[in-house]
């Protein structure tokens, strides 16, 4: 029941844009997103909530799709701090209180 | 600032030994969490609690147990190490449900 992250690995310069997407099998009530450094922790970055709206951090930015069951993280004009691994962490309507996080998408921007 | 600190950034350990890893959070969080984090397999729940002496299993709880006596300390027990145990484990804790959840540093643990 883990969620499905694509790409598992994306390559960009500094300026070009990326999606990442994040599909679940089961009806999901929220989607988390968080980047990973090299070496930390995961920071949190957004939630998206069943009936939300589309949310924005800067020039991250991500959609929820509730009847195809999964979100979309937008990063635009990226930044070389953009760098790191992402992952989605989902909520399912019939489960509380936890998190099941994909497995990832490691992502790099270059000069 | 919400922090979340783990005794331990990197650990080494032989098989069967008994293994704690401490968690502390200093924002009166509700929720609680264990994660190990495996290259290609993303972070996989072993454990959480949403009260004091409240734990539920998650995904791979086979080889782990937890506790949790005090609101800001969640411990995580391997009961005899073995091997496949080598891991990134990281520690989190949130406020409700549908919260930020905030991570510790991570505790590297080898089993030799």
């Amino acid at each position: 029941q883990q969620p499905v992250q694509s790409p598992q690995a994306v390559i960009l310069r500094e300026g070009e844009d990326a999606v990442i997407n994040c599909s679940s099998s089961k009806a999901l009530y929220s989607v988390h997103w968080y980047r990973q450094k090299h070496g930390e922790a995961p920071v949190f970055l957004m939630i998206l909530l069943k009936g939300g709206e589309q949310k924005g951090h800067e020039k991250i930015s991500a959609s929820f799709n509730e009847k195809k069951q999964q979100s979309s993280l937008y990063l635009t004009a990226s930044q070389l701090s953009y760098s790191g691994t992402y992952f989605c962490g989902t909520e399912y309507l019939d489960s509380s209180y936890k998190l099941i996080f994909g497995s990832g998408t490691r992502l790099l921007v270059r000069p | 600032d919400v922090k979340v600190t783990q005794s331990s950034r990197y650990l080494v350990k032989r098989t069967g030994e008994k293994v704690f890893l401490e968690c502390v959070q200093d924002m009166d969080h509700e929720n609680m969490f264990w994660y190990r984090q495996d290259p290609g397999l993303g972070l996989r729940l072993i454990y959480f609690s949403y009260d004091v002496k409240m734990k539920e299993k998650g995904d791979i709880p086979e080889g782990y147990s937890v506790s949790r006596e005090k609101k800001e300390r969640f411990s995580l027990i391997l009961e005899s190490a073995s091997t496949n145990q080598t891991s990134m484990y990281l520690c989190a804790s949130s406020s409700g449900t549908t919260d930020t959840q905030y991570f510790g540093p991570g505790t590297r643990l080898t089993v030799l």
